[in-house]
């Protein structure tokens, strides 16, 4: 069975600092997801990474893929307040569209 | 507003009845996802219809089932509920088949079995 293991679950953090929330996965798979959902809210999706090395960067957020370590990486630069809700990240097994999810990292950010 | 939408909003039944959710994509996307959150089972994919085919299944119990109609708006149809089917139920929607493109999701329906 394909495991998503995401870490912390929880994390506080102050304005202004950086930090990085990890994605591992159990699995060979090429497409890792990247999500946010504020409380109460559904679902936006942040980031598609799509080979190994791949990086992509918006804001203060920026992702990264190591398909070889199975390892996914969302780093937050000077955070600020706005940055408080759940991101999710997801694989996508290799040769079908299928989802399997993270547990989530709850970050909240103190001013 | 990501231009998907769902109705109802909030569902309450009682076991063993069924309801359908139902999800209307943007405009122009032939691909809609139907995912279930809950406290339990956490964020999980359920099932893709690309332009009124399935095309990929994921943990989708039996009793569920889903379709997508010719004007693209998709049902998911949740029979014989349990306690356990609490949670709240996402579509969302994509231009295209492949799962890397990016995906826009719904408000969510919460569905409340009791």
């Amino acid at each position: 069975e394909l495991k998503v293991e995401q870490n912390p679950l929880f994390l506080s953090m102050q304005e202004g600092k950086n930090y990085t929330i990890y994605c591992n996965y159990s699995t060979t798979s090429d497409r890792l997801y990247w999500y946010r959902q504020d409380p109460g809210k559904s679902l936006e999706s942040l980031f598609v990474l799509l080979s190994n090395g791949a990086v992509k960067q918006e804001g203060r957020l920026m992702a990264s893929l190591d398909t070889k370590a199975r390892l996914s990486t969302l780093h937050i630069t000077a955070a600020v307040h706005d940055l408080s809700a759940t991101y999710f990240c997801a694989v996508d097994r290799v040769g079908g569209n299928q989802f399997y999810f993270g547990t989530g990292t709850s970050l909240t950010v103190i001013p | 507003d990501s231009g998907v939408t769902q109705t109802p909003k909030h569902l309450i039944t009682a076991t063993g009845q069924r309801v359908t959710l139902r999800c209307s994509p943007r405009s122009g996307d032939l691909s809609v996802y139907w995912y279930q959150q809950s406290l339990d089972q956490g964020l999980q994919f359920l099932i893709q219809y690309y332009n009124g085919e399935e095309r990929a299944k994921g943990n989708i119990l039996e009793r569920f089932s889903a379709q997508q109609f010719p004007d693209l708006h998709s049902e998911l149809n949740l029979s014989s509920l349990e306690l356990g089917d609490s949670a709240l139920y996402f579509c969302a929607s994509s231009v295209g088949l492949v799962s890397y493109n990016e995906q826009f999701f719904g408000p969510g329906t919460r569905l409340t079995v009791l």
